[in-house]
């Protein structure tokens, strides 16, 4: 299966910045997707990152609030603009397997103060 | 949007017994799986099952698939304190988008 390199681990932001998550995969993989974790919570599908356009998003995630780049078939981030404390979650990005399931990063700890 | 539930919440047992763990969704799927998240990190792929496939099983994990009642069940089987973790069902829907469950938080008492 494919080796996901995601950084920061974590992270403590002021309120009203913005954050950059990188996700560097080992081999290439048409399709990268986001995820939110909030506290305590299941995980949230934010977008899928597509190489060589725009990303999809899903109900309740805007591109002005989460922009995401997707220069190549190995790399992508996600950018958590304009923080406010309702953004403090774990953030993962994941690619799927042809037949043994999906593949998450480590995850980034994020924590808006 | 959740795909459905997970069953129970929170589950609390001894070293060496084993956990069963549900989880119900609510459209037709290809597949159905399981992961593990430990401490709020990355996910580990456990388990996938498809839709044609009633068993399964991997080491000490044993995966069973109704979907005529689009339900699931993990079976833990002689748990150690290391098996103390969150689970995860998810279930793929269009394009290859994962639906998770809400999770059982598992606690193994040594």
């Amino acid at each position: 299966s494919a080796v996901i390199s995601q950084k920061p681990s974590r992270d403590i932001c002021q309120r009203g910045t913005s954050l950059t998550i990188q996700c560097q995969v080992d081999s290439q993989v048409t399709m990268m997707f986001w995820y939110r974790q909030q506290p305590g919570q299941s995980l949230t599908l934010i977008a899928t990152a597509n190489q060589g356009s725009e990303a999809t998003y899903e109900s309740g995630f805007v591109i002005d609030k989460f922009p995401i780049s997707r220069p190549n078939l190995t790399f992508s981030t996600l950018t958590v603009s304009n923080m406010s404390p309702e953004d403090s979650s774990i953030y993962l990005c994941s690619v799927a397997g042809p037949s043994y399931g999906y593949t998450f990063g480590s995850g980034t700890r994020l924590t808006v103060v | 949007s959740q795909q459905g539930e997970e069953d129970p919440q929170a589950l609390s047992i001894q070293e060496g017994e084993n956990a069963t763990m549900n989880c119900s969704y609510k459209t037709s799927i290809n597949n159905l799986q399981w992961y593990r998240q430990n401490s709020g990190r990355g996910l580990v792929h456990l388990i996938l099952i498809r839709s044609n496939e009633r068993e399964k099983h991997s080491g000490r994990l044993r995966v069973t698939l109704d979907t005529s009642k689009k339900s699931s069940s993990l079976l833990i089987t002689a748990s150690r304190a290391a098996d103390t973790a969150s689970y995860f069902c998810a279930t793929d829907e269009r394009a290859q988008k994962l639906v998770f469950g809400q999770g059982t938080r598992l606690t193994i008492n040594p």
